[in-house]
């Protein structure tokens, strides 16, 4: 099975900081990894799809990279909405990381 | 727009099982996946399964324990998932997902339940 591990588990920044987490895959999983968005009490969001893509609706200053085995989820400017835990999941055999709580 | 509306909270005794029912509407139901995703109390999201159910079989992630069942009626629009054999380990929030691309199991979720809270306790 192919774990992934987030980088930091938890984040605290500041409203327009530009955050970056980070997600490592135990074995290369393409660009088959998606990033999701889930606020307290709430279902997750998807956020960014195939590594990079955008969902529809999702603000431009949610973005992502990486192939392979390491990938990123940056917030270009944090707003206070974007408090949430942020979690990676590849879906060549569907995990997901263990989570990143971000902190305003 | 999509929505996947699911029953409401459960609580039940170690041993005994319970169902959880997700119904879609508003889009395509029988070509698109839906999954199962646990979360238990503070911790993060393990995929327990899913279903197409045009085709009727579901698939199950690999560490999944037996007592897990997931079906579907195309009549209703309606996903299930049984566990049975419960432990206090299985108190969680269970969610059901869509996949977001058409005839797979192999891909990200677009849409998801707002959640079902199965809490085991004698």
């Amino acid at each position: 099975e192919t774990q992934l591990t987030q980088s930091p588990s938890t984040l605290s920044a500041s409203v327009g900081d530009s955050v970056t987490i980070t997600c490592r895959a135990s074995q290369s999983v393409g660009d088959y990894l998606a990033w999701y968005q889930q606020k307290p009490g709430k279902a997750p969001k998807l956020l960014i799809y195939r590594s990079s893509t955008l969902e529809t609706g999702v603000p431009s200053r949610f973005s992502g990279s990486g192939s392979g085995t390491e990938f990123t989820l940056t917030i270009s400017s944090l707003q206070p909405d974007d408090l949430a835990t942020y979690y990676c999941q590849q879906y060549k055999s569907r995990t997901f990381g263990q989570g990143t709580k971000v902190e305003i | 727009q999509v929505q996947l509306m699911q029953s409401g909270a459960e609580v039940k005794k170690p041993g005994s099982s319970v169902k959880v029912s997700c119904k879609a509407s508003g889009g395509t139901f029988s070509t698109y996946a839906i999954s199962w995703v646990r979360q238990a109390p503070g911790q993060g999201l393990e995929w327990l399964g899913g279903i197409i159910p045009v085709f009727g079989t579901a698939n199950y992630a690999q560490k999944v324990r037996d007592g897990v069942t997931i079906t579907a009626d195309a009549s209703t629009s309606t996903v299930y998932m049984e566990l049975s054999s419960l432990r206090s380990e299985d108190t969680a929030i269970y969610y059901c997902a869509r996949d977001k691309l058409e005839y797979s199991l192999s891909s990200f979720f677009d849409f998801w339940g707002q959640g079902t809270l199965v809490t085991v306790s004698s």
